[in-house]
């Protein structure tokens, strides 16, 4: 199956400092990533949806401000969590979309941990 | 518009023994169906998919049929095995109107085999 990774596995960031966190999409080209963050025991919340070489859809409730996203080349998309807080701690989780196969790929999850 | 009815879980079950995971779906368009995979601490695998009505996915011995009568994706496994131990999501991808890729999940069940 198509391969997706993120970077790093788990941080843990100080409160008030910055993490970017890296998604690629390793063996096809994805127009389409999306980012989710899960809580323990529950399912994914989808927080905003990347496009290549055009601004991020955000859901309902999230911070554009907060949660930068880039999605600079076909293959790459980053999340950047800025001036992190202890609540922001929680499971990062991307995919990509290929549209040849209509299916998403995920990530293996980025564990953020803010003291 | 779209959504996903997962059954509740937990579901504990002994080796050997037959799983059922119910799901139904409400969606516009005719969607994709998808069951993935959540192993503790990593991000989600696809365990498999149906793209049309009456179609079957079928992936390391779980089924699941498509059902537009009853607006259905089901997932059986005929004999689980411990290491079948997860969480498994029951999503589909939005149809006619929806962002391209876009993923609609349950809740989420979490299934716990003893040996």
């Amino acid at each position: 199956g198509a391969v997706v990774s993120q970077h790093p596995s788990r941080v843990i960031c100080k409160s008030g400092t910055s993490v970017k966190i890296e998604c690629r999409s390793l063996d096809f080209q994805a127009t389409t990533m999306f980012w989710y963050r899960q809580f323990p025991k529950q399912s994914l919340m989808l927080m905003a949806t990347s496009n290549e070489g055009s601004k991020a859809t955000y859901e309902q409730g999230v911070e554009k401000d907060k949660f930068l996203i880039n999605h600079a080349s076909l293959t790459l998309s980053t999340l950047t969590v800025t001036s992190a807080h202890p609540e922001d701690s929680s499971f990062y989780i991307c995919s990509a979309w290929n549209s040849r196969t209509d299916t998403q790929y995920f990530g293996p999850g980025t564990r953020l941990t803010v003291l | 518009g779209n959504s996903v009815t997962q059954m509740e879980g937990p579901v504990t079950l002994s080796e050997e023994a037959f799983l059922t995971i119910n799901c139904t779906y409400t969606a516009t368009g005719y969607p994709s169906l998808f069951w993935y995979v959540q192993y503790p601490g990593e991000g989600l695998q696809l365990l498999l998919k149906a793209t049309k009505a009456d179609d079957k996915g079928s992936n390391k011995g779980f089924e699941a049929t498509y059902r537009k009568e009853t607006t259905s994706f089901h997932l059986e496994k005929g004999s689980v095995q411990v290491s079948d131990s997860a969480v498994y999501f029951c999503a589909l991808v939005g149809g006619r109107g929806s962002t391209l890729g876009r993923l609609y999940f349950g809740r989420g069940t979490q299934l716990t085999v003893w040996p």
